[in-house]
């Protein structure tokens, strides 16, 4: 069985950093990307950062780019999501998710087909 | 930006009733479209994969249709279990992948 275990969430204050992690088990780790999603209190879904199953290739959502970094351990299966520079509308519980995809006529897409349970990160004085 | 945008924000339903719930892009994302159920306090869990295939494990009520920019979800006979927020997502615009505002399917 697929399983994801977010943790490191926590309250931090405007300006600092926290690190999420993301321990995968159930199937191969490092053939499959992976990503973070979040949700602000109350609100929808946002996407954030997506790695490769190698880590070569990584993408970030414009809110987020130059603060974040993703990045993973594929010898302990693990995703990360390093933030600095925290502020208050990153507040959010935030899941890693792994990634599935199909080809059609040579052309690749990529969904999200299990979550973690989440971890919730507050920004706050 | 592809914008999604899903209607209505919220409805009331009777088990048993037929569901229909809409998804639009602001472009065209072809076939590369997602439904996610969030019920209270969980995780999203993926009902539908490239518009209208159904994920491993989701009941066959569950139906999904549409390409380009208009989507739809049904869900055939509404059980208790299927109170729930639901969101659209589009993948095709890689690797900005958007997510619809959801739907809120409530008790009648």
């Amino acid at each position: 069985e697929v399983q994801l275990v977010d943790s490191g969430g926590g309250l931090v204050q405007p300006g600092g950093s926290l690190r999420l992690s993301c321990a995968a088990s159930g199937f191969t780790f490092s053939t499959n990307g992976m990503s973070w999603v979040r949700q602000a209190p109350g609100k929808g879904l946002e996407w954030v950062s997506t790695i490769s199953g190698s880590g070569g290739n990584i993408y970030y959502a414009d809110s987020v780019k130059g603060r974040f970094t993703i990045s993973r351990d594929n010898s302990q299966n693990t995703l990360y999501l390093q933030m600095n520079s925290l502020r208050a509308e990153d507040t959010a519980v935030y899941y890693c998710a792994k990634e599935r995809g199909y080809c059609t006529n040579a052309v690749c897409h990529w969904y999200m087909d299990v979550w973690g349970k989440g971890t919730t990160v507050t920004v706050s004085s | 930006e592809v914008v999604m945008t899903q209607s209505p924000a919220a409805l009331s339903v009777s088990p048993g009733e037929r569901v229909t719930l809409s998804c639009r892009a602001s472009q065209s994302v072809s076939s590369n479209l997602a439904w996610y159920q969030q019920k209270p306090g969980q995780v999203p869990r993926l009902l539908i994969y490239g518009a209208s295939t159904r994920a491993t494990g989701i009941p066959a009520r569950f139906s999904g249709s549409g390409s380009g920019t208009e989507f739809t979800l049904t869900i055939s006979s509404l059980q208790s279990e299927d109170f729930a927020v639901y969101y659209c997502q589009q993948y095709n615009d890689w690797p900005s992948r958007t997510f619809g505002q959801g739907t809120k399917v409530e008790i009648k």
